[in-house]
């Protein structure tokens, strides 16, 4: 199977700090993932896609100087929510793309963040 | 045009009985439509997929059937399980292998005993 993993799965962070995620594919190639927000009880919010050696493309209404994005190999793609608020608290989920696949997308167990 | 809606919200069922969970979509460019499970706490895993090449595809105890005139699909799950209780999201995309997947809202099932 394909699996996507992420790291860490749970964070807790005080007001104004920094946090990055890390999503990484750990048995096939993804050229693109994607970030995702879930609040509870609701569905799955995308906030950006994330290409491989590229700027990531953002949802609208996503503050990109916010939700920093970098996709550094075809491994691995990173979330950084700077200066979080406790508005930011909330389920990031990433997914990734198998590279042969057609549009089979595998997502990651998620990491849930509170900002204090 | 690239919502997709769901219903229902919430859905409960006996065990061993059947759960339909119906969805719904305007924009005819679509032609992938996968099913994702979740369990509280976990992301999403793709549960069955279809294209409309085809009207029904069954794995298990779950069957997919697509209506392409109606722009409808649903999903089946036959002989329930108290272990199926999960949140469930039909989606759909374009053919394009990078294009990003439209979730519907989700439907919240319960199995009970």
């Amino acid at each position: 199977g394909a699996v996507v993993s992420q790291h860490p799965s749970w964070v807790i962070c005080k007001s104004g700090t920094s946090v990055k995620i890390e999503c990484r594919s750990l048995d096939f190639q993804a050229t693109t993932m994607f970030w995702y927000r879930q609040f509870p009880k609701q569905s799955l919010m995308l906030m950006a896609t994330s290409n491989e050696g590229s700027k990531a493309t953002y949802e609208q209404g996503v503050e990109k100087d916010k939700f920093l994005i970098n996709h550094a190999s075809l491994t691995l793609s990173t979330l950084t929510v700077t200066s979080a608020h406790p508005e930011d608290s909330s389920f990031y989920i990433c997914s990734a793309i198998r590279l042969a696949g057609y549009n089979e997308q595998f997502f990651g167990p998620g990491t849930r963040l509170t900002v204090l | 045009q690239q919502q997709v809606k769901q219903s229902p919200q919430s859905l409960i069922v006996q065990k061993g009985g059947i759960s339909i969970i119906n969805c719904a979509y305007e924009n005819t460019a679509f032609d992938y439509f996968p099913w994702y499970q979740q369990f509280p706490g976990k992301g999403p895993a793709l549960l069955i997929a279809i294209r409309p090449d085809v009207s029904e595809k069954k794995e298990g105890r779950f069957t997919i059937s697509f209506n392409k005139s109606a722009k409808q699909f649903s999903l089946h799950i036959m002989d329930s399980q108290p272990g199926d209780s999960a949140t469930y999201f039909c989606a759909a995309s374009t053919g394009t292998s990078y294009d990003k997947v439209i979730f519907g809202p989700g439907t919240s099932l319960s199995v009970i005993p």
